[in-house]
């Protein structure tokens, strides 16, 4: 059982380039999720969806786009990329349960944007 | 605005007691979250409080005080393996995780 599988794991990036990280999942898990991880700070929530064909808005969203065209995958795409975007990009996935709402994270995607 | 405070970092002896704080202000409050994360993986889950009280699993407590936006992850028997971070989130009342920026906590033989 793979759970989340995040691709590519690293990537080196021009300012103004473009790419799109791919998130899938195998547990059939309705809410997806993409985060950034940065030194000193929380995960920040980037922009979500709720079932296929959804997507939402989450804190930083600026410079990112996403689609949920299919229910197990979820990609993030940087139209343009900027020396802010270096970070650590994590993707979720949970059922939606909200008695506890566990989240299942992928190994992560160290973008280095120069 | 949201918040939550955790200590940067902490330091402990394999086979010690050690206690996490986090403490919250978020608008509403769905749940409480602990994760940990071992230095270049992902995050991990390893307990959830919606109500006041101890959550005990294995060697990992974990307490919430909603009254005192408080919870804390009390670590026991400490092995060198628990040398990580530990995130605390809280699910806002938009059904919303807002994390804290994680406590490492450094195991000493």
């Amino acid at each position: 059982n793979a759970g989340v599988t995040q691709t590519p794991k690293f990537r080196v990036l021009k300012t103004g380039q473009s790419m799109t990280l791919l998130c899938a999942q195998d547990m059939n898990h309705e809410y997806m999720y993409w985060y950034r991880q940065d030194p000193g700070m929380g995960l920040r929530l980037i922009h979500y969806s709720v079932g296929e064909g959804t997507t939402a808005k989450g804190e930083v969203p600026d410079g990112y786009n996403v689609s949920r065209l299919k229910k197990q995958n979820f990609l993030l795409g940087l139209e343009s990329a900027a020396p802010s975007q270096t970070s650590v990009y994590f993707c979720a996935s949970t059922q939606g349960d909200f008695d506890t709402g566990e989240l299942f994270f992928g190994e992560g995607s160290r973008l280095t944007v120069l | 605005g949201q918040n939550i405070d955790q200590p940067t970092e902490m330091t402990a002896t394999e086979g010690a007691i050690v206690q996490i704080n986090c403490t919250y202000q978020t608008s509403g409050f769905n749940g409480l979250f602990w994760y940990q994360q071992h230095a270049g993986e992902a995050p991990t889950f390893l307990s959830y409080n919606v109500l006041d009280g101890l959550e005990e699993k294995g060697r990992f407590s974990s307490f919430l005080s909603r009254s005192k936006g408080y919870s804390y992850l009390l670590l026991k028997e400490l092995q060198m393996k628990d040398s990580a971070s530990y995130l605390c989130a809280v699910r806002d009342s938009n059904y919303q995780l807002i994390w804290g920026a994680g406590t490492k906590l450094i195991i000493k033989p």
